[in-house]
C-alpha cells in the first residue's frame, strides 16, 4: 500500500515568490493534515480537512497561506508571497476518521532566500 | 490547551544498551492519547508506540516500551538493546478526542554510539 506522497521534496525560492506544495494521502483516508515544522522543533498543525471541508484552520496564516482539498482526496498548500520566515518543512499526514494513528509523508523542505 | 514538553534536547547511548527519553504533558481533557514518533534524517515521521490514557497497562512494542504515569502526566520511552538504526529525532505527542490534532514536544535527538 502506498504511503502519503508529497511533492516536491525540496523547493528553493526567492522571497515574495509564490510556492505550492502537493499531498496525496493514503487511499481511503478521509482526514488530511498539514503541519509546519520549523528547524529544531516539533510539527505544528496548520490545517485539518475532513473530506473536502477544512474543519480546523485556526493556525493557518490566512493573509498569505491558502489550502484546498478538491474532491476530498489530494490537497495543495500555497504560500503567496513567501517570506524568509516561511523556510521550514511542510508535512502532510492522513488518517481514517475516528482512528488515532496519523501517517506522515516525507515532507517538503522550503528554503526562502 | 494541550502542551507537551521534552526536557532532553539530546541523548546518547552505547549500542545494545538501554536509554530512556522523558516527556511530560498537560491537558484538561480526560480522553486523550499519547504517542512517540521517530523522525530520521529522511524527515518521515514514523509512529513508534502509542498509549491510550484510559489504559493502565504500559504499552510495549518489541524493544520499545513506555512508562505512563497518569497522575504525574509523565510519558517516557524506553528503548532496550539500542541499535544503530534507532538514531533519530524522537517526538512525544498528545491528541485529545475533541481536538483531533497532534501536539508535539520539541524533540530529543538520540545518538547511538557503536
Amino acid at each position: 500500500e502506498a504511503g502519503v506522497v508529497q511533492s516536491p521534496r525540496y523547493k528553493i525560492i526567492e522571497k515574495k515568490q509564490p510556492v505550492a506544495f502537493w499531498c496525496n494521502p493514503i487511499s481511503g483516508h478521509n482526514t488530511l493534515y498539514w503541519y509546519l515544522q520549523n528547524l529544531g522543533q516539533g510539527p505544528e498543525l496548520l490545517i485539518r480537512y475532513e473530506n473536502e471541508e477544512a474543519v480546523d484552520d485556526s493556525q493557518l496564516p490566512k493573509d498569505r497561506f491558502s489550502a484546498e482539498r478538491l474532491k476530498g482526496v489530494d490537497s495543495t498548500l500555497k504560500i503567496q508571497p513567501a517570506e524568509l520566515g516561511d523556510s521550514a518543512v511542510y508535512l502532510c499526514a492522513s488518517s481514517l476518521r475516528g482512528y488515532n494513528e496519523q501517517f506522515f509523508g516525507p515532507g517538503t523542505r522550503l528554503t526562502v532566500l | 490547551a494541550q502542551t507537551v514538553t521534552q526536557s532532553q534536547p539530546e541523548m546518547s547511548v552505547q549500542e545494545a544498551e538501554t536509554v530512556t527519553l522523558s516527556c511530560t504533558y498537560d491537558t484538561s481533557e480526560s480522553d486523550y492519547y499519547l504517542f512517540w514518533y521517530k523522525q530520521p534524517p529522511s524527515r518521515q515521521m514514523i509512529l513508534v508506540i502509542r498509549q491510550e490514557a484510559y489504559k493502565q497497562q504500559n504499552a510495549t512494542e518489541n524493544r520499545f516500551s513506555v512508562n505512563f504515569q497518569k497522575a504525574a502526566k509523565s510519558f517516557s520511552l524506553k528503548i532496550s538493546d539500542s541499535q544503530l538504526g534507532d538514531a533519530a529525532m524522537y517526538f512525544c505527542a498528545s491528541k485529545t478526542q475533541g481536538a483531533q490534532k497532534l501536539v508535539f514536544g520539541q524533540g530529543t535527538r538520540l545518538t547511538i554510539n557503536p
